[in-house]
């Protein structure tokens, strides 16, 4: 089946930095991908849709410059935390959406887990 | 907007029990379904799903869920629980008004299986 990783798989780093999480299709091309945040003990939250070559399209509520979205090539997109804060850790999950398969099936890395200190 | 109930946070079963998680939908159009289960600290794995084909519909590890337009549910069932099943689990539709692009989630159940 459709492999999505993501990395790191953990990161914690200090208030008023930035952090790169990166997603990767690993044996298909992904012209979407998605973003989600996911809060303890919470639902995922979509935050936004990364599509190859062009911007990301936000969720209402979530701040475009805050949380930078590249899809520079078919199997990588990444996601940058910006001038990270305490209220900024979370889990961060990506999915990747297999254009051969049907339904538009996501398929999901493991999660990025943030700490901001 | 398209919505998407859990009854039930928590849901504690005996190994060996059925499992009955619940799932209602809020869409006068049948959307796309989706079970996915998350163990701590991991993704999400796609366990089944519904897409206008079969009500009745088989996954992974023995789950099972049924399609019930009139009740506007999608339940996920398995027979008999076994300990590795404990789980979050989450249900998820795919709304026709995102061209089924997108997902949206339910709150989420956890399922907690005792000896």
């Amino acid at each position: 089946g459709a492999v999505v990783s993501q990395h790191p798989s953990r990161v914690i780093c200090k208030s008023g930095t930035s952090v790169k999480i990166e997603c990767r299709s690993l044996d298909f091309q992904a012209t979407t991908m998605f973003w989600y945040r996911q809060f303890p003990k919470k639902s995922l939250m979509l935050m936004a849709t990364s599509n190859e070559g062009s911007k990301a399209t936000y969720e209402q509520g979530v701040e475009k410059d805050k949380f930078l979205i590249n899809h520079a090539s078919l199997t990588l997109s990444t996601l940058t935390v910006t001038s990270a804060h305490p209220e900024d850790s979370s889990f961060y999950i990506c999915s990747a959406r297999d254009p051969s398969s049907p339904y538009n099936e996501q398929f999901f890395g493991p999660g990025t887990r943030l700490t901001v200190l | 907007a398209q919505s998407v109930t859990q009854l039930g946070s928590h849901v504690s079963v005996s190994e060996g029990a059925l499992v009955l998680l619940r799932c209602n939908y809020s869409s006068s159009v049948p959307p796309y379904l989706f079970w996915y289960v998350q163990y701590p600290n991991q993704g999400l794995q796609l366990l089944l799903k519904y897409t206008s084909a079969a009500t009745l519909v088989k996954g992974i590890n023995g789950f099972e869920a049924e399609f019930k337009k009139s009740e506007t549910s999608f339940h996920l069932t398995k027979p008999s629980a076994h300990m590795s099943d404990a789980a979050e689990y989450f249900c998820a539709v795919s709304p026709m008004n995102t061209g089924f692009q997108k997902l949206v989630f339910g709150t989420g159940t956890r399922l907690l299986v005792s000896p």
